[in-house]
């Protein structure tokens, strides 16, 4: 069985510039999480998303969005991207949504952004 | 305000027993995740209590009590592979859930 995958691995974009990050989770798995992981700030949790629709959400600009399709792919887009948006951005899915019945939860490996 | 708190490095001697404390504040609360993160690496899921009491896991057990704000994660037998960053997060409730993650626990297993 094939793990989270996250494309692509590595980013280097420029202030004022858009991202678009994709996760694909594991066969079956119908919530995709995403996750911001920086030095300073630990592991922010940034939305869940679970048959198409946004379920949960943290504490992030409108900046940040996302969207799952009906193969429960995921992609997270950052918009007018500033410095300390460089992070490790990390997805994860599991087949229960967050707080229902989750058994477990597997992450992908992350996808590393540098905004210069 | 929303808070999880637990110390940010311990010390064990292999195969000894370490117990990880978390106390949490949230407005709301709908589950304790805990996850293992070993350096470079994505974090691993490990355990999520939504009920009060202990639930096992092989050499890995972790605590809920509600009343209380708090919870363990225990690790028995440790092994030097142990060695890891270890992260308590909270499922705050409201309008939408929000997980809210501690600072994590960095622990050293050494010989």
């Amino acid at each position: 069985k094939a793990g989270v995958t996250q494309t692509p691995r590595y980013l280097i974009k420029t202030r004022g510039q858009q991202v678009t990050l994709s996760c694909s989770p594991i066969s079956g798995h119908r919530s995709v999480s995403w996750y911001q992981q920086t030095p300073g700030q630990g592991l922010q949790f940034l939305f869940e998303y679970f048959s198409e629709t946004q379920r949960n959400k943290g504490n992030f600009p409108g900046r940040f969005s996302g969207r799952q399709f009906s193969n429960s792919r995921s992609e997270m887009n950052v918009s007018t991207l500033e410095l300390g948006d460089s992070a490790l951005y990390l997805c994860a899915s599991s087949w229960a949504p967050l707080g229902q019945g989750l058994d477990e939860q597997f992450f992908g490996p992350g996808t590393r952004l540098t905004v210069l | 305000g929303q808070n999880i708190d637990q110390p940010t490095e311990m010390t064990a001697t292999e195969g000894a027993i370490v117990q990880i404390n978390c106390t949490y504040q949230t407005s709301g609360f709908n589950g304790l995740f805990w996850y293992q993160q070993h350096a470079g690496e994505a974090p691993t899921f490990l355990s999520y209590n939504v009920l009060d009491g202990l639930e096992e896991k092989g050499r890995f057990s972790s605590f809920l009590s509600r009343s209380k704000g708090y919870s363990y994660l225990l690790l028995k037998e440790l092994q030097m592979k142990d060695s890891a960053s270890y992260l308590c997060a909270a499922l705050a409730g409201g309008a939408t859930n929000k997980l809210i993650f501690g600072t994590g626990t960095l622990l050293a297993v050494q010989p």
